[in-house]
């Protein structure tokens, strides 16, 4: 994990709230993917990012989810009018353009009320 | 559905038994990915397998990759208390038009001093 930061590690919010989550890989990375994963299971697969473009977001709910990845700064995941089953931890993971390997970041967890 | 499943889902052994957790998948994949991941943590690489037989061995830990690039396993020897935390099996399939990247549904060992 090494690397790979996330913030917040933890969020609360109210349902109806803006959720903003993020994250900045490592060094020399250039693609991004975002995950969620819900208490004892595995991760699934959100979206997938590369620096100014969104190359598949088939995995994110077409509705009050976005993410970005700009030229400068972290990738920002963005979840609006939060809903209690928006409760989950959010990973991304970095990876160079090319090679198999993905590196996590240590989550964010987020908790709407 | 789930595209890689995993069994079992939980593993509660003592200290010193020896363990195989499985992944196996109807589709056919370029290569599988064994990550584990701990409380409150991102999934870590522990190795990817990329030819059909392939053998890797990490220690205690031994990964075989099917023949036919369908299914996995994980076997550990003599396993310790630091074994501990959930497995997951990942990769992408080599029918996939898109960048999807898949996790399986994680095996829960629990490693008893």
């Amino acid at each position: 994990n090494a690397g790979v930061m996330q913030n917040p590690r933890h969020l609360v919010r109210r349902r109806g709230q803006e959720a903003r989550l993020r994250c900045s890989p490592m060094k020399g990375h250039s693609h991004v993917y975002w995950y969620r994963q819900l208490p004892e299971e595995g991760l699934k697969f959100m979206v997938y990012l590369q620096k100014e473009n969104i190359i598949d977001e088939s995995g994110m709910p077409k509705e009050r989810f976005s993410a970005e990845f700009p030229k400068e700064g972290p990738s920002i995941l963005r979840i609006q009018q939060v809903v209690r089953g928006d409760s989950a931890a959010y990973f991304c993971a970095s990876f160079r353009s090319s090679g198999y390997e993905q590196y996590f970041g240590p989550g964010t967890r987020l908790t709407v009320t | 559905t789930q595209l890689l499943e995993q069994s079992p889902q939980f593993l509660s052994i003592q200290e010193g038994e020896n363990l195989t957790v499985y992944c196996n998948s109807s589709s056919v994949f370029s290569s599988l990915q064994w990550y584990r991941q701990e409380p409150g943590e991102g999934p870590v690489l522990l190795v990817t397998v990329v030819t059909g037989g392939e053998v890797k061995k990490l220690k205690r830990l031994t990964f075989q990759f099917g023949d036919a690039r369908k299914d996995s396993s994980l076997h550990i020897t003599a396993a310790q208390p630091g074994d501990t935390g959930l497995y997951l099996c990942a990769g992408a399939p080599s029918s996939n038009t898109g960048n999807q990247f898949y996790f399986g549904t994680g095996t829960s060992l629990t490693v008893i001093p």
